[in-house]
Order: C-alpha cells, then structure tokens, then sequence
C-alpha cells in the first residue's frame, strides 16, 4: 500500500495560487498519482492524474519530480468555491485506500 | 467522462430494517467497484472491493454479513445494509474504476440514517 501524506489543513486567499504536496515515499513503478476534490455531502471529483513530470488540465496542475516520492497539486487563482477537501491517491492493484486529505480554506 | 450514479441519493428507516442502495457505471462498464463509508469530517473509509461475477473483498473489520454487496453485471453494484441500526447512519460513497489508468470515479454518495 502506497500510504499517503498530506497537510491537514491549508488556508489561502482568493486570487492566491495554492500547492498542496502528497508524500508517497513507497509508490510503485506501476502506480499513477490522481487527485480529488470533495465538497460535504458530495462524492469525490477527479481533479487531475499524473504519472511523471507534469500534468496540466484546465483545472490545475500536478507536479511531480524524477523520483515519484511526493506530488503538488497547483490551483491557480482559487476561488471562495474552491474550499473543500483534497485527497491524493496513489493505488496498487485497486488497493484503493484514501488518506486523511487536506482541507483547502480559501478566505475573502 | 466517466459517470457514476447512485440511487438513493438519501434514504431514512428504521432500525432492524435493511437498506439497498444501487451504484451505476453509466457510460462504461466496469469489472470493479468499490465502496466507502464516510463519517462526519473524516476520510473515506474503504469498506469492499466489489468484483463483477465474483465475492466481494471486504476490509478487516467490515462484517460480510451485514454489508452484503452483490455486482452482478457490468454497470451495478449494489450494497444492501442488512438490519440496519443508527451506528449505520453515515455517508456511503461507490466508485467504479474506468480507462486505461485505472482511474476511480464515484457516486454522488446516499446518505443514510437509522433511527
């Protein structure tokens, strides 16, 4: 199991661009990074998946360096909207198990 | 995209009554689905892997029994919450893996409550 770690909380500001990094120091050759947002009372929504290098999509960014040991999602210019609970993901053999996420506060 | 319908989105009933709540693949098949349980500000809790055709995997501590999970085709699973009490009241969440990466995509979730 690629066990995952993120920052309980971040808070920000509307207009700021947000990093949010995921440590998955034991990721496998195989596994793909995917990130999602989750709203209360809502079902999680993909955001973006990586494998290496960088993804880009018209919702965000993902980073991710040579070695695969962490990952950054980026939001540029969030919004008050924006605040939710983000969640990395990395699976092994549908072990789909899902850390403790990060809760985005975007501020007025 | 890939889209994952759940029915019902909420259900209330009462305890010692069981509960099905259906998840659907509606625009591609899918040989794995999974199911969470999610309690107030908390993660997802990954209950069972539900195979098409086959057993479900549960969790360690997820009783078999009373979250009875059938996949019988490609695009439904369902999970029927047997005798139901209010520690079962929570948010249930399915997801369906779809494309060549694997990726996870859920339901909406159905929220239930056991009075």
């Amino acid at each position: 199991l690629a066990k995952t770690t993120q920052p309980i909380s971040m808070d920000s500001y509307e207009g700021q661009e947000v990093n949010i990094t995921c440590s998955h120091n034991n990721i496998a050759t195989n596994d793909y990074i995917t990130w999602y947002q989750q709203f209360p009372s809502q079902g999680p929504r993909f955001i973006i998946q990586g494998y290496k290098t960088k993804v880009t999509n018209e919702v965000a960014s993902l980073f991710i360096p040579a070695d695969r040991k962490s990952s950054t999602l980026s939001l540029p210019r969030v919004s008050l909207s924006d605040t939710a609970v983000y969640y990395c993901l990395v699976a092994r053999n549908n072990d789909m198990r899902f850390g403790a996420g990060t809760r985005l506060t975007v501020k007025p | 995209g890939a889209v994952v319908s759940q029915h019902p989105s909420r259900v209330i009933c009462k305890s010692g009554t069981s509960v099905k709540i259906e998840c659907r693949s509606l625009d591609f098949q899918a040989t794995t689905m999974f199911w969470y349980r999610q309690f107030p500000k908390q993660s997802l809790m990954l209950m069972a892997t539900s195979n098409e055709g086959s057993k479900a995997t549960y969790e360690q501590g997820v009783e078999k029994d009373k979250f009875l999970i059938n996949h019988a085709s490609l695009t439904l699973s369902t999970l029927t919450v047997t005798s139901a009490h209010p520690e079962d009241s929570s948010f249930y969440i399915c997801s369906a893996i779809a494309g060549s990466q694997e990726t996870q995509y859920f339901g909406p979730g159905t929220r239930l409550l056991v009075l």
